[in-house]
């Protein structure tokens, strides 16, 4: 069964950091680009970050540019979201997602990961 | 921008519904529906404008090109009481829409 499991949720201060995790299973994770999604609370999806399969690519949302990182290891099947400088309207619940289509669009999603910088 | 309407729409079981996804420039068919429930991970529907993931029943389909969409639900269901986003993939950033809540 293709599955996503995140990890790393936490409450953090205003300028600490965070690293989120997400554990791929049940399909050859080293194929796909990967994405982390957010939805703040009240609000709609908002894309983050991709990295390609190859780690070649990686774009962010310009709202955290410069102060996170996604990263991948295929070896463990997992993508990392490494989040420094947090701030208030990064609360969110953070989702990592396949990308299928030219990265352009997510198939498969994780349960989500409560990020809450208070 | 994506801009979708209507916000909010309320509905008995077994009616129809056709939700509008409005894109501010060209997306050509780019363009994406998610369903999203309370509590629950987003589920790809339509890709494509129009090609619909796997498992997605047919009741649900989707049309357009350039800049007006629409998803088209019939005989709803009580599960289908979510928010329905679009999303497009021909310009970077990918960006949504900002969702229109269907209550059954």
């Amino acid at each position: 069964q293709e599955q996503l499991v995140e990890s790393g949720g936490a409450v953090v201060q205003p300028g600490g950091s965070l690293r989120l995790s997400c554990v791929a299973s049940g399909f050859s994770f080293a194929s796909h680009g990967m994405h982390w999604v957010r939805q703040a609370p009240g609000k709609g999806l908002e894309w983050v970050a991709l990295i390609s399969y190859d780690v070649v690519t990686t774009l962010y949302a310009d709202a955290v540019r410069g102060r996170f990182t996604i990263s991948r290891d295929n070896s463990r099947s997992t993508v990392h979201l490494q989040m420094n400088n947090l701030r208030l309207d990064d609360t969110a619940v953070y989702y990592c997602a396949r990308g299928i289509t030219g990265y352009g669009y997510f198939d498969l999603w994780g349960q989500g990961a409560q990020v809450t910088v208070s | 921008v994506l801009t979708q309407s209507p916000d909010t729409l309320s509905l008995s079981p077994g009616e129809s519904v056709t939700l509008s996804c409005r894109a501010s420039r060209d997306v050509s068919i780019m363009l994406a529906w998610y369903q999203h429930k309370p509590g629950q991970r987003p589920r790809l529907l339509v890709s494509e404008s129009t090609k619909r993931a796997s498992g997605v029943p047919a009741r649900f389909s989707g049309r357009g090109s350039g800049t007006d969409f629409t998803l088209a639900i019939s005989g709803l269901q009580p599960e289908d009481s979510a928010v329905y986003y679009c999303q497009q993939r021909s310009n970077w950033p990918l960006t949504f829409g900002g969702g229109t809540k269907v209550e059954i």
